[in-house]
């Protein structure tokens, strides 16, 4: 099966520090979304990725889909408390059927 | 609210019982998955569906079984429940932006746990 591969597992940082995580496949993708969840929530989408290259800003985040469609990143600038959450990244592959692939997440702490 | 609705939010039960979980997805949306989070684990796929019909399965016990009705909402049955099915279940759906593109947008999640 596929493999996505999220690092790091988790972060503490200071407030309004930047935050930088990202994710690589075993094989290419056709999308890339980056979701936020809060505990016991569902997942909110952040950001989607659709073309190899493509770097897409929402607010103080910024994604990229990599060159080889293998990856994936994610830029948080100027961190606050309510960045406080676990990233998921997500990739769609097109070798099974356009099915989706979680990485493990980043659980990210912001400190005050 | 993401307009994928899950019910029950909490539930508690017992081993051995059997559950059903329900989703109604975002209005247009014509596939839904479902996915099981144990405690700080990451999000495991079960199983989708699109306009009614199975579409992937994945590490889905027997035990556990869907289906997504005419009007497109999904129940996801569990059955002979463990101590180790508590977790967090959610609904997906999708709905096709072209060329294969997808967004998934998730529900609330529905937390069961097994005494």
């Amino acid at each position: 099966g596929q493999q996505l591969n999220q690092s790091p597992q988790s972060m503490f940082i200071q407030e309004g520090e930047d935050v930088s995580m990202n994710c690589t496949s075993s094989s290419i993708f056709n999308t890339w979304l980056w979701y936020k969840q809060d505990p016991g929530e569902g997942p909110v989408l952040l950001i989607a990725l659709y073309k190899a290259g493509e770097l897409t800003s929402n607010g103080r985040l910024t994604a990229q889909f990599g060159i080889t469609r293998k990856d994936s990143f994610l830029n948080i600038s100027a961190s606050i408390p309510s960045d406080v959450g676990i990233y998921f990244c997500a990739g769609q592959s097109p070798d099974t059927g356009n099915q989706f692939y979680f990485g493990t997440g980043t659980s990210l702490t912001v400190i005050p | 609210d993401s307009g994928v609705t899950q019910t029950p939010k909490h539930l508690i039960t017992a081993t051995g019982q059997r559950v059903t979980l329900r989703c109604s997805p975002r209005s247009g949306d014509l596939s839904v998955y479902w996915y099981q989070q144990s405690l700080d684990q990451g999000l495991q796929f079960l199983i989708q569906y699109y306009n009614g019909e199975e579409r992937a399965k994945g590490n889905i016990l027997e035990r556990f079984s869907a289906q997504q009705f005419p009007d497109l909402h999904s129940e996801l049955n569990l059955s002979s429940l463990e101590l180790g099915d508590s977790a967090l279940y959610f609904c997906a759906s999708s709905v096709p932006l072209g060329a294969g593109a997808n967004v998934l947008t998730f529900g609330a999640g529905s937390r069961l746990t097994v005494l």
